[in-house]
């Protein structure tokens, strides 16, 4: 069984760093691309980027791209955002998504909750 | 950027009711479309991809279909589990984007 399982999220202060982690399982996890969506307080969904099998080459969302970094360890089975000088418009939960070739974001984690505020 | 435009925002329905909910795209995708269905305190479900594929597991009252740039998930026969926000995605080309949901309710 697929199981994918954010952490990391919580309550940061406008302009920190913070680093979320998506342990994966039931699968290769070397074989697949992930991505990260993210859901606003307001349900927009946005797509923050993806990462290929084997971490050489990442895509990002224009408006996230100098702030976000997507890696992985295979290794490790586990991939990675590291968000920086967040800002209250980065509040949001954060989904860790397993790509099935020509399927499309096919399994979700149940999220991490970010909540940026002073 | 490729943007996806859902129709309605949201909508109310009999248990039974065909209902059909729409997304129009910006620009030429293809088949590059998929469906997801989102309730509260879940993860989103994968319901269609490329276009009319039934993704594994969603009963066969969802089907999806595609005329030119229009998009359109329909359920043939409304149950109560439907109740939830539908997106659509474009994967056709990067950045990725979502249409801002439509929220389904039983009337």
């Amino acid at each position: 069984e697929v199981q994918l399982v954010e952490s990391g999220g919580g309550l940061v202060q406008p302009g920190a760093s913070l680093k979320l982690s998506c342990v994966a399982s039931g699968f290769t996890f070397s074989d697949y691309w992930m991505s990260w969506v993210r859901q606003t307080p307001g349900k927009t969904m946005e797509w923050i980027g993806d990462i290929k099998y084997d971490g050489s080459y990442t895509n990002y969302a224009p408006s996230l791209k100098n702030r976000f970094t997507i890696s992985r360890d295979n290794a490790k089975s586990t991939l990675y955002l590291q968000m920086s000088n967040v800002r209250s418009e980065d509040t949001a939960t954060y989904y860790c998504i397993l790509n099935y070739p020509g399927i499309p974001f096919a399994y979700w984690g149940q999220g991490t909750l970010v909540t940026v505020s002073s | 950027d490729i943007q996806l435009t859902q129709s309605p925002s949201s909508m109310s329905a009999s248990l039974g009711d065909r209902v059909s909910l729409t997304c129009q795209s910006s620009q030429g995708i293809g088949n590059y479309l998929s469906w997801y269905q989102h309730k509260p305190g879940k993860p989103p479900k994968p319901m269609i991809y490329y276009a009319t594929n039934l993704a594994d597991g969603v009963p066969s009252r969802f089907s999806g279909s595609r005329s030119g740039s229009d998009y359109s998930l329909t359920i043939s026969s409304l149950e109560s589990e439907d109740t939830a926000i539908y997106y659509c995605l474009q994967y056709d080309e990067y950045p990725l984007t979502f249409g801002s949901g439509t929220k389904l309710e039983i009337k």
